[in-house]
Parts: structure tokens; sequence; C-alpha cells
């Protein structure tokens, strides 16, 4: 089994500060890991996944991720926010072998003018 | 557009009243799953489907009924539903082929049982 942590339920950042969202998991195999934005009364879109190869991957609306798996870390960082980041954000990992996606139990951003 | 719909967006009910929420994408996608969203909770995971005709369970069954006749559609049903059934409820597809897992989701149905 798999499971995912999100450490902050909320986050409350600056406008244009710089901004970290953690995120841990635990699974015995290998995984895929997500993370998804949630905007006010919409489903969630992908941002960026980790499939293999290079630690750091970038995603849409310049966040980045990067996965540490020594620490089974995958926390999501931006350098500047922006309001428009206000949303709730997932994190989400999956099996490699076969499709089981857990999802953490977000973390919402409040980007503060 | 690709897209997956869900109807309705809103619903109020009343417990024990039979319901359909209704799913469909336009993508090919083989893969589908429904979700509920709690506060707290995060989203788990209700029923999947991997192509037509193959369902199974996923973390949170009871009390739901799902069927995939085509490959479009994926329809949760709510035979008898309960108040600790209001939720926010997802739909989402997945292609087999291309990048793996990556999901697609609906827009959301928002659910209360009075």
């Amino acid at each position: 089994a798999q499971s995912v942590t999100q450490l902050d339920s909320q986050v409350p950042v600056f406008e244009e500060a710089p901004v970290e969202l953690r995120c841990n998991y635990s699974s015995s195999v290998s995984v895929y890991l997500f993370w998804y934005v949630q905007y006010p009364n919409q489903g969630l879109q992908l941002l960026l996944k980790y499939l293999s190869g290079s630690t750091l991957v970038k995603g849409i609306n310049g966040f980045e991720a990067e996965f540490n798996k020594s620490q089974t870390s995958f926390h999501l960082r931006k350098p500047s926010v922006h309001i428009s980041d206000t949303a709730e954000y997932f994190c989400a990992v999956s099996p490699v072998s076969y499709q089981k996606v857990t999802f953490g139990i977000g973390t919402k951003l409040q980007v503060i003018p | 557009e690709a897209q997956v719909t869900q109807n309705p967006r809103y619903l109020i009910t009343v417990t024990g009243k039979k319901l359909t929420v209704t799913c469909s994408q336009n993508m090919n996608h083989e893969y589908m799953s429904w979700y509920r969203q709690d506060p707290g909770l995060g989203l788990r995971q209700i029923y999947y489907s991997m192509n037509v005709e193959v369902t199974d369970k996923g973390d949170v069954p009871e009390g739901y009924k799902v069927s995939r006749k085509e490959k479009r559609n994926f329809p949760l049903i709510l035979e008898s539903p309960s108040p600790n059934q209001t939720s926010l409820y997802f739909c989402a597809s997945t292609p087999r082929t291309g990048d793996p897992y990556e999901q697609y989701f609906g827009p959301g149905t928002r659910l209360t049982v009075t």
C-alpha cells in the first residue's frame, strides 16, 4: 500500500514571495509522482509529474518540484507567487506497474496581496 | 475540445431517492474513475474501470454502483443515497498510451443528501 502526506493544510504567502508546498510519500515499490491544482469551483488539473530521469521537474505556471528518493519527498516550489496561484494543491502517487493513484489531503495556498 | 463532462453539476436530493451522475469523455480513454472529495480527506477513489465492461472497487465503494457499457460513459449510481454521501464528486479519465496515469478531471458534481 502507498500513502501521501501533505504536511500543511493551509499556506498563506505574500504576493511575489517564494513558496514551498511539502509532500512526503510512502511506498514499497517504484512510483510515479504528481502534483495537481484545483482552482475554486473547478476540477483538478495536472501541474507536473515525475516519471523517471531528472529529479527536478518543471510544470505549468512556473511551478517546479524535486523528487528526493532518500527522503521520499516531492516538494512543490515556485520562486514568486501571484494572486492567481490561490488554489488547492494535491500531491498524488501511483505505483509504476499499475494505475492506483492515491491523493494527499491537499494544501490550500492563499496568496495575500 | 477534449474534455470530461459531468451532469448535473449541482444536486440536492432526499435520503433514499435513487440518482445517477453521468460522466462522459471524448478522448477515447480506456481508464475512468470516480472520486469523492471531502474536507480534510482529500480525494478518495470510489470505483474505476479499465475498459468497457471492466469495473472494480476503489477505496470507498459502499453505497455506490457503476457501469461501463460504452467507452465514453461511466455513470455513478446511488441506489439509496444517505446524508453521509453528501460530497463533491469527480470523474476522471486516463489514456492507456502516452504519459502514464495522468488523469483528466471533470468539473465536479456537488451532491447534497438531506
